[in-house]
């Protein structure tokens, strides 16, 4: 059973413009969501976090919006960069838990095109 | 000055051969982690240990057995390897506390077993 899901394989958007991944989740007990980003042969590497205490987190060019009551979150990027040509990962957790275990989703392949 | 290295980076081997994969992080993080990555991309936690202590054992085959001999390492041997083990295997580790969620990836190994 998926809890997260990134539903869209990937994404191509233009140098400049804004990308706009998405990510759902089904279990209602997560309070913490996670974006990671991954280029080809290596690990991922955090990106940006949000607690379900707030709606909204930003860093730079990413902002990551949250919807509790959609269990819904999606990764802003503005502007896109080629650099920014990855996997994004959505991962989420239970705050408080003690294993520190995240559920990841399958990723959606972001291509930012010059 | 690697933070989370993994090696070997590739390995092939037969069906029914004995494997071990590598893990050190020199970031003084206390958890650390394996993942399996397969072929729908998921990326699913596998093991995790804090302090040398295992605290996430998900349902994995008992021909998989971590072992950290330190703080620093955690090693993953795998008995009677399948043709389902096939898979991408990432080792992350994390610091105590509130960071513990943002976990720091090493580059994964890739295992093919033919």
């Amino acid at each position: 059973d998926q809890q997260v899901k990134q539903n869209s394989p990937s994404l191509s958007v233009q140098e400049g413009r804004i990308s706009i991944l998405n990510c759902d989740y089904t279990n209602s007990m997560f309070d913490y969501f996670l974006w990671y980003k991954k280029y080809p042969a290596e690990g991922p590497t955090f990106l940006i976090s949000i607690s379900s205490i707030k709606d909204k987190n930003e860093d730079g060019r990413f902002t990551v919006f949250l919807n509790k009551s959609a269990k819904h979150l999606s990764l802003h990027i503005v502007p896109s960069q080629p650099g920014d040509s990855a996997v994004y990962f959505c991962a989420a957790t239970f705050l408080g838990g003690s294993n520190y275990k995240l559920t990841f989703g399958k990723g959606t392949l972001l291509t930012v095109n010059p | 000055d690697t933070a989370v290295s993994q090696t070997p980076k590739y390995l092939v081997t037969q069906m029914g051969n004995d494997k071990s994969i590598k893990c050190e992080q020199n970031l003084g993080h206390d958890t650390m982690y394996w993942y399996k990555q397969d072929s729908k991309k998921f990326l699913k936690i596998m093991f995790s240990y804090n302090n040398k202590e295992l605290i996430i054992n998900e349902t994995v085959p008992n021909r998989f057995s971590p072992k950290s001999p330190d703080k620093a390492h955690l090693n993953l041997h795998i008995n009677s390897l399948e043709l389902g083990d096939s898979a991408v295997y990432f080792c992350a580790s994390s610091p105590r506390g509130a960071l513990s969620y943002e976990q720091y990836f090493g580059p994964g190994t890739r295992l093919t077993v033919t």
